[in-house]
């Protein structure tokens, strides 16, 4: 199993751009997330998807949009990038809610010049 | 949701134990507390978990104040591969996770 893969693994913006971030897990998980994490930061909730066509809004949700069309993918999409959004964005699966781990991916180092 | 109060950081020996404190004073009955740590340049790892009771796993100990006011991540024997920040967290139903600044640990050789 790959677990959670991101997609890209580092990429440069201009500001005003747009750019799509995708998730994919492997694990048949119900539950996926998007963190964003800021230098010497803990991570941030974006957004969260308890299930396929599902999602719901984080604690930094602005600026940021997402779709689960299928329920290995979760997408996260910025549609006119801003240099506040450079940061690390990670995605996270899990099966259920409540007091199940959450499975991290390895993260996208995003530059909004 | 109820906050945690970590150190900011924490310095070890290799192979000794290493105890990371944290406290949330306001927790209410349902929150389980989690821990999860970051590697450099990593997404997070989960680490452990309780609601209660003291709970054992092969990659650290938690205990759990009888008040549940405070918990200990223990760590038996420190490597190197345990330099991470490390994370304490309180989890309500609904699956979110709200993390701190949590605490820097090193390990020195």
């Amino acid at each position: 199993n790959a677990g959670v893969t991101q997609t890209p693994k580092f990429r440069v913006l201009k500001t005003g751009q747009s750019m799509t971030l995708l998730c994919a897990q492997d694990m048949n998980h119900e539950y996926m997330y998007w963190y964003r994490q800021d230098p010497g930061m803990g991570l941030r909730l974006i957004h969260y998807s308890v299930g396929e066509g599902t999602t719901a809004k984080g604690e930094v949700p602005d600026g940021y949009n997402v779709s689960r069309l299928k329920k290995q993918n979760f997408l996260l999409g910025l549609e006119s990038a801003a240099p506040s959004q450079t940061s690390v964005y990670f995605c996270a699966s899990s099966w259920l809610a409540g007091e199940v781990e959450q499975f991290f991916g390895p993260g996208t180092r995003l530059t909004v010049l | 949701d109820a906050k945690t109060t970590q150190p900011n950081s924490m310095e070890s020996n290799e192979e000794e134990p290493v105890h990371l404190p944290c406290n949330h004073s306001t927790i209410s009955g349902t929150d389980y507390i989690h821990w999860y740590r970051q590697l450099p340049s990593q997404g997070p790892e989960y680490v452990i978990h309780g609601l209660t009771s003291n709970v054992n796993n092969r990659m650290a100990s938690l205990a759990i104040a009888e008040d549940r006011k405070s918990s200990t991540l223990i760590l038996h024997r420190a490597t190197l591969r345990d330099a991470a920040v490390y994370y304490c967290i309180l989890r309500r139903g609904g699956g979110k996770l709200i993390f701190g600044q949590g605490t820097e640990l090193s390990v020195k050789p």
